[in-house]
């Protein structure tokens, strides 16, 4: 089936130590986002990548970084996590900026 | 700031009863609407997108669509126990925002057996 394939799905690190999230899809669309979840709060979101077009949220943390090396994959990648980092890391793709997101399963990221 | 608003929860509705969800929206750049259910530690999952204003059904849920009250609404009739989720409304923004997601805060549905 078609999907969207994030890994790991749960990740620990250290305080300050780099961490990498990854995302798949095979529904070979065009825009993949990246968004982050606290508890009962909505998904807020980080960047976007319309095709190779990068979009970075204005309130998207400098310690947060993103790169799409081709169509099927993304990744975000979080350079000194903070104890404030501690959240659901959701991918979504879709077809365009109007279709429908759909979402992979979430990184559950904690800190320690 | 764009925003999407919904109505306040949670929402506690008796197996076999229709569900009223509702959301409200203020950029009227907005074409485009979702409703997600989010289960308790999971992503969220896409059940319901209108375009046009009206109504769309599928299945036992219906989604209303009011551009010019900016209204968006999930019916969910004959609600399970199962159906218990946080839903999302979703708008996307027009503007110099096109392309983002907005999300609502959700509402919380529980339905008791």
């Amino acid at each position: 089936d078609a999907m969207v394939i994030q890994n790991p799905r749960y990740q620990v690190t250290q305080f300050g130590k780099p961490v990498t999230l990854s995302c798949s899809q095979t529904l070979n669309h065009n825009v993949m986002y990246w968004y982050q979840q606290k508890s009962s709060q909505a998904p807020k979101l980080l960047f976007h990548y319309y095709d190779k077009d990068f979009n970075n949220e204005a309130d998207t943390p400098d310690n947060f970084q993103s790169r799409r090396p081709n169509t099927s994959f993304c990744f975000l990648d979080i350079r000194s996590p903070g104890l404030g980092d501690a959240a659901m890391y959701l991918c979504a793709t879709s077809r365009s900026r109007t279709q429908p997101q759909h979402f992979g399963d979430g990184t559950r990221l904690s800190i320690l | 700031q764009k925003e999407v608003e919904q109505n306040s929860g949670p929402l506690s509705v008796p197996e076999g009863a229709i569900a009223s969800l509702n959301c409200t929206y203020s950029d009227r750049g907005s074409q485009s609407f979702f409703w997600y259910r989010q289960y308790s530690g999971k992503s969220p999952e896409l059940i319901m997108f209108i375009y046009s204003n009206g109504d769309k059904e599928d299945g036992r849920f219906t989604a209303q669509l009011n551009k010019a009250s900016q209204y968006v609404s999930l019916l969910i009739r004959d609600s399970q126990p199962s159906d218990s989720a946080t839903y999302l409304c979703a708008g996307y923004e027009g503007g110099t925002s096109y392309g983002k997601l907005t999300f609502g805060q959700g509402t919380i549905l529980t339905v008791h057996p």
